[in-house]
């Protein structure tokens, strides 16, 4: 099945604790990116990724990292998290060319709360 | 991306078809309208797009004004199991996905049993 994989879907953890979400699909699609969702702010990008060691900013990258080692894989990193960076987190995957390139497939989501 | 505006709540009765629709008055010649949901918390899903035809799959049908300025999307037999939040996304094909995708507040449409 066709899917973005995303691991851990819930974490609650303290200020200051570096902390990884990952982020995997395997239709061999070449975009990749990272929103968050917060209550009255819709879902704004973080980070994205054109294809293998190609990243640039979203909207709101501040605190964030983010590598694309691999063409599957899309890490996010949050290096000393904040309770700001509490928020619900998708991933998601693209394969450019036409209009499908805005045919996005997202991952179920990562509830992340810093305490 | 031009803008687009969708009524905040819509309600429909279970089996009945739910019509959604969406002005997009600033549209350009290369730009689509495409159609998201988000069923509470859960990821978004694509559910369809066009430029300028009606466009029909499993899930729904997009039915796009002549002058392309609005559009509606139809789910000919609503469960409630399609009660979510609709995202009406108009956006040049050559973006990508890549460059962020505008979700807006879009409609939120509840089936009601």
């Amino acid at each position: 099945e066709a899917q973005v994989t995303q691991n851990p879907r819930y974490l609650i953890t303290v200020t200051g604790k570096k902390l990884t979400v990952t982020c995997s699909q395997n239709m061999n699609h070449e975009y990749m990116s990272w929103y968050r969702q917060d209550p009255g702010l819709g879902l704004r990008q973080i980070y994205y990724s054109m294809n293998v060691e190609v990243t640039d900013k979203g909207d709101v990258p501040e605190g964030y990292k983010v590598s694309r080692k691999e063409k599957r894989n899309f890490p996010l990193i949050l290096e000393s998290p904040s309770p700001n960076q509490t928020s619900l987190y998708f991933c998601a995957s693209s394969q450019p060319g036409g209009a499908g390139a805005n045919v996005l497939t997202f991952g179920a989501g990562s509830r992340l709360t810093v305490l | 991306d031009a803008k687009t505006t969708q009524p905040p709540s819509m309600d429909c009765a279970e089996g009945r078809a739910a019509n959604l629709p969406c002005n997009h008055s600033t549209i350009s010649g290369n730009e689509y309208v495409y159609w998201y949901r988000q069923i509470h918390s859960q990821g978004p899903q694509y559910i369809i797009h066009g430029l300028k035809n009606n466009e029909t799959n499993e899930m729904a049908s997009l039915i796009i004004t002549e002058d392309r300025k609005s559009s509606t999307l139809i789910l000919p037999h609503a469960t409630l199991r399609d009660t979510a939040v609709y995202y009406c996304i108009v956006r040049d094909r050559g973006l990508g996905g890549a460059d962020g995708l505008t979700f807006g507040k879009g409609t939120h449409l509840i089936i009601q049993p």
